[in-house]
């Protein structure tokens, strides 16, 4: 069955440290990744996507992230995180069947 | 432009109670779905609309859950004989399937408790 595997359920951050958080899938096709955002009391809003072309991609607030086709990652790294970025992360993926399989999710708590 | 609306945005119901959650797409969106988001569950895929194709029901849990889309816009997602553990947060999205654009964009999702 196809997945999306969030390694980290729960990270804490100084503000400034470095962040990286791991997302693995299982699907052998073409695949489009995503990074969604939940901020405390909001909605999910897309923080970055990859569809094609060069496997590193930028999203907003400084986040990017990486497509390795050979591992099956698309890890979301940002180089110093704010306390504005405690938030809870989800990795996506659309198979061919235009579904979105998310993963469990990665809860960012960042101390100031 | 106008977001994904959802409503309600609360929903407080007694168990063995039906329930209606309706979702307002972005205008011209011709894909909508439903997922539904819990404590321990994370994201869940409920189901799916693609313009006039046959909706895509993989997701739903049991034959209590439907839903239908009207006019390939406003949907629906009806509870029937509500159980506690139905209680979520019922996600709405839709996209403009064009090539290769799955972007998804999310309302603010109905809150359901069954007490």
């Amino acid at each position: 069955a196809q997945s999306v595997s969030q390694h980290n359920h729960h990270v804490i951050l100084s503000e400034a440290a470095s962040l990286e958080l791991g997302c693995n899938y299982s699907y052998g096709g073409t695949v489009n990744l995503f990074w969604y955002v939940q901020y405390p009391g909001q909605h999910l809003q897309l923080l970055l996507k990859y569809f094609s072309g060069d496997p590193l991609v930028k999203g907003i607030k400084g986040f990017e992230a990486e497509f390795i086709k050979s591992k099956f990652s698309f890890n979301l790294r940002k180089p110093s995180v704010q306390w504005s970025d405690t938030a809870e992360y989800f990795c996506a993926v659309i198979p061919n069947t235009g579904k979105l399989i998310f993963g469990q999710g990665t809860t960012l708590q960042v101390k100031p | 432009g106008a977001g994904v609306s959802q409503s309600p945005s609360n929903k407080v119901t007694e168990k063995g109670k039906d329930v209606e959650l309706r979702c307002d797409p972005i205008s011209g969106h011709t894909a909508l779905y439903w997922y539904r988001q819990s404590l321990g569950q994370g994201l869940e895929f409920l189901i799916y609309f693609q313009g006039n194709s046959a909706p895509d029901k993989s997701g739903l849990p049991s034959d209590r859950f439907s839903a239908e889309r009207t006019g390939g816009s406003v949907s629906t997602l009806t509870i029937q004989r509500t159980q506690q553990e139905d209680s979520a947060v019922y996600l709405c999205a839709s996209s403009s399937r064009t090539g290769l654009s799955y972007e998804q964009y999310f309302g603010p999702g109905t809150r359901l408790t069954v007490t």
